[in-house]
């Protein structure tokens, strides 16, 4: 069964450094989303992406946050300068169809600032 | 606040228990409901969903889901756990008026521990 697949599984990273986490979405789905889940607490919706652009983002989701799918296979998630409390577990999920189609998640990479 | 609730934070059971994880949500309208799984060490997968139809879903490794509108709840249920079910659930919500299409709201997670 094709699955979503994320790297690295692990990203320690200094406060106030850039980090990418990478994505690959199950490949023919067309509809692209993260969340992230801060130790203890629940899955939270970031952001989503259909046709190269954002569909929706929350107000986590701020201008310190981008994504892009930059080659048609893989979509990314940029934090430009991390905060301590960026530190959380970030999923990468695609869908077929926004509406009748479940979203299926990748394993998370987990994202530790020092 | 619109949220999604589950009853329990941690259950433990003996192998061949019944299980039940309730779930609770609070928006109005048509939902999209989902149960996801993730075992230890594992991503998130999807156990069953519910969009429309038959109110009991059945999803894989034996577990089901009924929808109750009146209650505004999904539970899940397995009649016989085994030690392989230990892992943490989620129950989650798509309300597509009330937020969004693209929009998934998780619960907190129920931590199921099966004692062999």
């Amino acid at each position: 069964e094709p699955e979503v697949t994320q790297t690295p599984s692990h990203q320690v990273t200094q406060m106030g450094q850039e980090v990418i986490l990478r994505c690959v979405p199950i490949s023919n789905h067309l509809y692209f989303y993260w969340y992230r889940q801060i130790l203890g607490q629940k899955v939270e919706f970031l952001v989503s992406f259909y046709n190269n652009e954002i569909s929706e983002k929350s107000e986590i989701f701020d201008d310190q946050f981008s994504v892009e799918r930059p080659d048609g296979s893989n979509f990314t998630l940029k934090i430009r300068s991390t905060k301590l409390e960026d530190s959380a577990m970030y999923f990468c999920a695609s869908s077929l169809d926004r509406v009748n189609q479940p979203q299926h998640f990748g394993d998370g990479t987990r994202l530790s600032i020092l | 606040a619109q949220s999604v609730s589950q009853h329990n934070h941690h259950v433990i059971l003996s192998e061949a228990a019944s299980l039940e994880l309730g779930c609770n949500y609070s928006y109005g309208g048509t939902v999209n409901l989902f149960w996801y799984v993730q075992y230890p060490g594992q991503h998130l997968q999807l156990l069953l969903k519910y969009f429309s139809g038959d109110p009991l879903v059945k999803g894989i490794k034996g577990f089901e889901a009924e929808f109750i509108k009146s209650k505004f709840s999904f539970n899940l249920r397995k009649p016989s756990v085994q030690w392989s079910d230990t892992a943490e659930y989620f129950c989650a919500v798509n309300a597509p008026r009330e937020t969004s299409y693209d929009k998934v709201i998780f619960g907190p997670g129920t931590s199921l521990s099966v004692i062999p």
